[in-house]
Parts: structure tokens; sequence; C-alpha cells
């Protein structure tokens, strides 16, 4: 079946550098969204991405949706403590537009 | 407006039992999805409702099953628990399906199977 490939698996940055973390797939995408799990919460929705090419900004963070529709990537720019966590990218595949396939995740770890 | 709650948070159970796990979703949401977390494997699709339908399934053996009452509220149980099914158990609402992406998640509910 569809699997997504996010790398890295995790991360340990000096706090103000800046991040970049991908999600790729062998099939194409129609729909690329990354959301951020905070220890002990669920995931919350990020940045959600729509058509090839896309490149979508939330504040800090900037994501784009590649136009080969088999990958995504997301920035966060100037990194601060409060963003460790786990950062997961999901798709729905564009020949099973009715599944959700989520990465494994990207473990962000920020030292002071 | 309140967020999706699950219930319980924490709970611990011994191989064989069964568990039934709730979630009520955000207010006007019809469509609530379950997940399974584990730190190996990400997140894991279980299923999906929407009206007090399932509308699409993971690939998940027979055990676990799930089911959506009127008010949008949802249940998944686990029967005949084993070890390999400790986990967190998140639940997701969104207003008319995941098919848009947007969902919203639940805190989850921490299974430990002894």
């Amino acid at each position: 079946g569809q699997q997504l490939n996010q790398s890295p698996q995790s991360m340990f940055i000096q706090e103000g550098e800046d991040v970049s973390m991908n999600c790729t797939s062998s099939s194409i995408f129609n729909t690329w969204l990354w959301y951020k799990q905070d220890p002990g919460e669920g995931p919350v929705l990020l940045i959600a991405l729509y058509k090839a090419g896309e490149l979508t900004s939330n504040g800090r963070l900037t994501a784009q949706f590649g136009i080969t529709r088999k990958d995504s990537f997301l920035n966060i720019s100037a990194s601060i403590p409060s963003d460790v966590g786990i950062y997961f990218c999901a798709g729905h595949p564009a020949n099973r537009d009715d599944k959700i396939i989520f990465g494994k995740g990207t473990r962000l770890h920020i030292l002071p | 407006k309140a967020g999706v709650t699950q219930t319980p948070r924490y709970l611990i159970k011994t191989r064989g039992q069964q568990v039934t796990l709730s979630c009520s979703p955000i207010s006007g949401h019809r469509s609530v999805s379950w997940y399974q977390q584990t730190p190996g494997q990400g997140l894991q699709f279980l299923f999906e409702y929407f009206s007090e339908t399932q509308r699409n399934k993971g690939n998940f053996p027979g055990r676990f099953s799930g089911r959506q009452f009127s008010n949008s509220r949802s249940e998944m149980n686990v029967s005949t628990l084993e070890l390999g099914d400790s986990a967190l158990y998140l639940c997701a609402s969104s207003l008319g399906g995941f098919i848009t992406g947007e969902l919203f998640f639940g805190e989850g509910s921490r299974l430990t199977v002894l």
C-alpha cells in the first residue's frame, strides 16, 4: 500500500536555527497536511495543501506541495523552545482519496 | 468551542480482556475517525464513522470495532486484548469527513496491556 517516508526521524537543533523536514511517496497525493503533536496531546493541524506547487505559510512555518505531487516539505524559521514536538506529514493518495496516510513523524529537539 | 474529548485518558488491562474507548467530537462535526499510535508505526488509521455509518476501515483485525451514535459520539472496542495492542488511541473529528484532511484530534486514550 501507499507509504509516506518522512525524514529525518529526529532532529537536534539550537534555538534560533531554521528547520527543514520532508515527506516523500512513490505515488501521487491529492492533499498534503502537516500536523504537530506536543507531548501528552493529540496532533494539531499546522498547514493544509491542496494544489501542486502550492506554498503556504503559517507564522514561522512554511510548507510546500511538491510539483510532482509525490512530496512535501515543512520549514520552521528561527526555532523557539515551544517548537519541540513530533511533526507528522499526512496525505490523501490520488487513487484512494477516501484514505489518509500518515508519516511516522519527525521528532524535534531544541538544545538550550 | 469545546474540543474533542476522549475517555478514559489512561487505562491498564490484561491480555484477553476487552476495552471500550469513548470519543465526543466537536459540536456540529459529524465525522469521527480513530487512529492507533505506537512509537514504531506512527499513526495507523482504524476506521471512520459518518452519520452513524462506518465509511472507511483500515487494516486491523476484527477484534477492533467501533460505532457512532446519533449525537455523533463514537466508541471503539477492542476484544481479546493482546500485548501488541498497547498504544495511544486517538480520535479525530471533522465537519464533513476526513477527505478535507482537517482533522481535530483529542488527547487520546493510552492503553497498556499487561
